[in-house]
């Protein structure tokens, strides 16, 4: 069974504008983390924000939030004021606990191309 | 400040030829991973390590190999490559305990076996 879905193949935002990337995980493992990644162009994998599955507020980290909705078992990322360069492949990952050695699951990816 | 540094960045094979991607990290930290990417497909898994000594499977490890000997080096063996292996390459490392380590990322092999 796939652990991470994204159901956005790829994404148009206007520039200044928010764009949110859907997430939905599956796990049976109480402690775990949701993690964003980007990947511009360029290739590299950038790590971006992260949500622990006791935490009781959602993520934040500049211009990057997250809707975590545990019961949903969603965890949306959500770019404020999108810049050019915010164009770029996004993968949601979910990191299980000792239980699953802590392995790093990831979804198949979101596609942002921002628009001037 | 290294990271994680992997070479070669890029490779082309025949089909059945040998080959080592080279993984190393300078931040002391225990776990490392090979994985794989595709297009559509994110990326997948293909070994990891929790320490020196320690290596397990991962979602796709077949046709590769990895030893582990040291903390700082964590390199992946093709041992006759496929052109089902064409890839691109990434490793990546965090430390051990919690699932809230975000793992670091090398910048990538892009690999073609022709």
């Amino acid at each position: 069974a796939q652990k991470i879905t994204q159901t956005q193949p790829g994404m148009f935002v206007q520039e200044k504008e928010a764009v949110t990337l859907d997430c939905t995980y599956d796990t049976s493992d109480p402690s775990y983390g949701l993690f964003w990644y980007k990947q511009p162009s360029s290739g590299e994998m950038i790590f971006l924000i992260y949500q622990g599955s006791y935490d009781q507020q959602n993520a934040t980290e500049g211009r990057y939030s997250l809707n975590f909705q545990k019961a949903r078992k969603s965890a949306n990322l959500v770019i404020s004021a999108s810049q050019l360069g915010d164009s770029a492949m996004y993968f949601c990952a979910m990191r299980e606990g000792p239980s699953n050695d802590y392995k790093l699951s990831f979804g198949a990816g979101t596609t942002v191309t921002v628009r001037a | 400040n290294a990271g994680v540094t992997q070479t070669p960045k890029f490779q082309v094979l025949k089909t059945g030829q040998s080959m080592t991607l080279q993984c190393a990290q300078d931040m002391n930290h225990e776990y490392m991973s090979w994985y794989r990417q595709d297009p559509g497909m994110g990326l997948r898994l293909i070994h990891y390590s929790v320490g020196a000594g320690i290596t397990d499977q991962g979602e796709v490890p077949n046709g590769y190999n990895v030893s582990r000997s040291t903390t700082e080096d964590f390199p992946l063996r093709l041992l006759s490559a496929a052109p089902s292996q064409t890839s691109v390459y990434f490793c990546a490392s965090s430390y051990r305990q919690g699932a809230n380590q975000p793992q670091h990322f090398g910048d990538g092999t892009r690999l073609s076996i022709l």
